[in-house]
């Protein structure tokens, strides 16, 4: 199993682009979720999901979208990208709920400029 | 609402002493709590769990926490450092099942 994999691991944009990170899984895993996490903030949910086609919102949405059209593909995709975005981003997942273990994935540096 | 606090964001230990790192949650009802731990430029890994079972929680690589009610703490502990615990350590608290809430890290530095 390759487990959580992200794409890419670091990526530079100027203000205003748009860019979508990838996340996938191989555990068949129901529960996946996008967090940012920046300097003494820890991590700060962004979307979840309980399984395909079903998405909601976490602490920080906004600025960024998501979909869920398998199992296994779970993109975070920036709209617009601004400076406050710069952040590491990890994705996870988990058999069916966050009180599951959570398996993260390896992160994505993200600058914007 | 649901918060949790690291009273620590650095602390420093000696190879083979003991490792407390302190973290207090506030939650309305009986929330499950855990412990992460991210290795330099890596993801995170779970150390431990709590979800209202033993108050005694005892994870991977010799760590536990205990759960204290009175106190709103869920303390981690581990009775002899080891080089390779240098990391930062996060404790989590969650009273809905899709929401987890991340508290600020500790920093752990271990010296030889």
């Amino acid at each position: 199993n390759a487990g959580v994999t992200q794409t890419p691991k670091f990526q530079v944009l100027k203000t205003g682009q748009s860019m979508t990170l990838q996340c996938a899984q191989d555990m068949n895993h129901e529960y996946m979720s996008w967090y940012r996490q920046d300097p003494g903030m820890g991590l700060r949910l962004i979307h979840y999901s309980v399984g395909a086609g079903i998405t909601d919102q976490g602490e920080v949405p906004n600025g960024y979208n998501v979909s869920r059209s398998t199992t296994e593909d779970f993109p975070l995709r920036l709209l617009s990208a601004a400076p406050s975005q710069t952040s590491v981003y990890f994705c996870a997942s988990s058999y069916s709920t966050g009180f599951n273990e959570q398996f993260f994935g390896p992160g994505t540096r993200l600058t914007v400029l | 609402a649901q918060s949790v606090t690291q009273l620590d964001s650095h602390v420093s230990v000696s190879e083979g002493t003991p490792v407390l790192l302190r973290c207090n949650y506030s939650s309305s009802y009986s929330p499950s709590l855990f412990w992460y731990v991210q290795h330099p430029n890596k993801g995170l890994q779970l150390l431990l769990k709590y979800t209202s079972a033993a108050t005694l929680v005892k994870g991977i690589n010799g760590f536990e926490a205990e759960f204290k009610k009175s106190e709103t703490s869920f303390h981690l502990t581990k009775p002899s450092a080891h080089m390779s615990d240098a990391a930062e350590y996060f404790c989590v608290v969650s009273e809905d099942t899709d929401k987890l809430i991340f508290g600020t890290g500790t920093r752990l530095q271990v010296f030889p």
